[in-house]
């Protein structure tokens, strides 16, 4: 089983849908999870975190289930403007808390339609 | 400015050449990464350095030398390129503390090697 894992997408969308990416890991010691968002050619800029009790920015919905491995991202209302790659990533601490790496799904693409 | 830069920005070079790829930082982050891109395979760890006097592997590093020169900068060396190291290669950057996790990359080194 792969560390990080996505949707495969792509995912085509009309403007205004809502959408939803889902993300597994298997790592049962990671503390940390992020969505990040690549767009075309660019660098990856980090989206949001994702707690336990689940957060959300505007349009932007993040959970996690611990229990299950889980991690899932909400997009409401999606706009021409959020066309770009997702990316699950996850950070696996080292024992006695020193940072560990992310580690990196690999991406679900969104395209989202006039 | 950009907190991340990355020289050259394109590279095309033949099998054999040695090839070197920069990073300066301006966030005053102690770690440095970088990582390279694959289409399908997404974003994989080549070498990390958590200081100046700290280099560690990551998935990836064979093939590949670092040195971390200062605390801003970060350069990675292919001795001897070949074809299979064609890919995006992006440098990053993070801080130690509460929002140590986010790592903030620069624009990427695409290095296309003939």
């Amino acid at each position: 089983r792969k560390e990080v894992e996505q949707d495969p997408g792509p995912f085509n969308v009309p403007e205004g849908a809502t959408v939803a990416f889902n993300c597994t890991y298997s790592n049962s010691a990671s503390q940390s999870f992020f969505w990040y968002r690549q767009d075309c050619r660019k660098e990856p800029k980090l989206l949001m975190s994702v707690y336990s009790s689940g957060n959300e920015d505007g349009r932007f919905t993040a959970q996690l289930n611990r229990a299950s491995q889980y991690i899932s991202l909400l997009i409401r209302d999606s706009k021409l403007s959020d066309s770009a790659t997702y990316l699950c990533v996850v950070n696996t601490r080292f024992y006695g808390g020193s940072q560990g790496n992310l580690i990196f799904g690999k991406g679900t693409k969104l395209s989202v339609k006039p | 400015d950009a907190d991340v830069t990355q020289t050259p920005r394109n590279r095309i070079t033949k099998t054999g050449k040695r090839i070197m790829l920069e990073c300066s930082q301006t966030k005053g982050h102690d770690r440095m990464y970088w990582y390279r891109q694959d289409p399908g395979l997404g974003l994989r760890l080549i070498y990390y350095s958590f200081d100046v006097k700290d280099i560690n592997k990551g998935e990836i590093s064979d093939g590949y030398s670092v040195s971390r020169q200062a605390q801003a900068k970060f350069s990675l060396s292919l001795e001897s390129a070949i074809p299979n190291q064609t890919a995006l290669y992006f440098c990053a950057t993070s801080d130690i503390g509460k929002q140590g996790d986010e790592q903030f990359f620069g624009p990427g080194t695409r290095l296309t090697v003939l």
